[in-house]
């Protein structure tokens, strides 16, 4: 079974960073676009961010772009998410999840900015 | 970017009613549409993708159907393990984009 498993989460005052990991198991890792979405206390889904097989190519929301960083490490079934420059309204469970149409999900990692 | 309405926002149903819930797109996105259930303080869990093909051990009264602009999640019969929030997203292209939610209340 699928297994995606995020880390990193916690309390971060604003301007501040963070990094997100997500380590994969049970499925060929280098195969798959990997995503993280994520969702701020009471609301809504919001798609974030997502990177190729391979790491050459990445995609970003409006609200993030130039912010944060999507990478991956293929060997190490891991994928990333670096987080500058953070906001209040960057405050969310962020969710890690397999291809580009999010077949299989993390259980989340709260991220909160906070001073 | 690809805008995602979804309605109602909110709903009230009782078990063994049929429910439908629609999701429309801004622009035409082919059968590029998923939907997920989330219960609360739980990650979401796919139901649907391309548009009406089930997932895996997801049960039969849950079907989807639509192309291009305008999609349907149906309920055939409300059980109470389905009232939860319910969100589509589409991934024609990229940015995704999910729909604001509907909240299936009993």
């Amino acid at each position: 079974e699928v297994q995606l498993v995020e880390s990193g989460g916690g309390l971060v005052q604003p301007g501040g960073s963070l990094r997100l990991s997500c380590a994969a198991s049970a499925f060929t890792f280098s195969d798959y676009v990997m995503s993280w979405v994520r969702q701020a206390p009471g609301k809504g889904l919001e798609w974030v961010s997502a990177i190729s097989k391979s790491g050459d190519r990445t995609y970003y929301a409006d609200s993030v772009k130039g912010r944060f960083t999507i990478s991956r490490d293929n060997p190490q079934n891991t994928q990333y998410l670096q987080m500058d420059t953070l906001r209040a309204e960057d405050t969310a469970v962020y969710y890690c999840a397999k291809g580009g149409w999010l077949d299989s999900w993390g259980q989340g990692t709260l991220v909160t900015v906070s001073s | 970017d690809i805008q995602m309405t979804q309605s109602p926002s909110s709903l009230s149903a009782s078990v063994g009613d049929r429910v439908t819930l629609t999701c429309r797109a801004s622009q035409g996105i082919g059968i590029d549409l998923a939907w997920f259930q989330q219960k609360p303080g739980k990650a979401p869990k796919r139901l649907i993708y391309a548009a009406s093909t089930l997932e895996s051990g997801v049960p039969l009264r849950f079907s989807g159907s639509g192309s291009g602009t305008e999609f349907t999640l149906t309920i055939s019969s409300l059980q109470p393990e389905d009232f939860a929030t319910y969100y589509c997203l589409h991934y024609n292209t990229y940015p995704r984009t999910f729909g604001q939610g509907t909240h299936l209340e009993i």
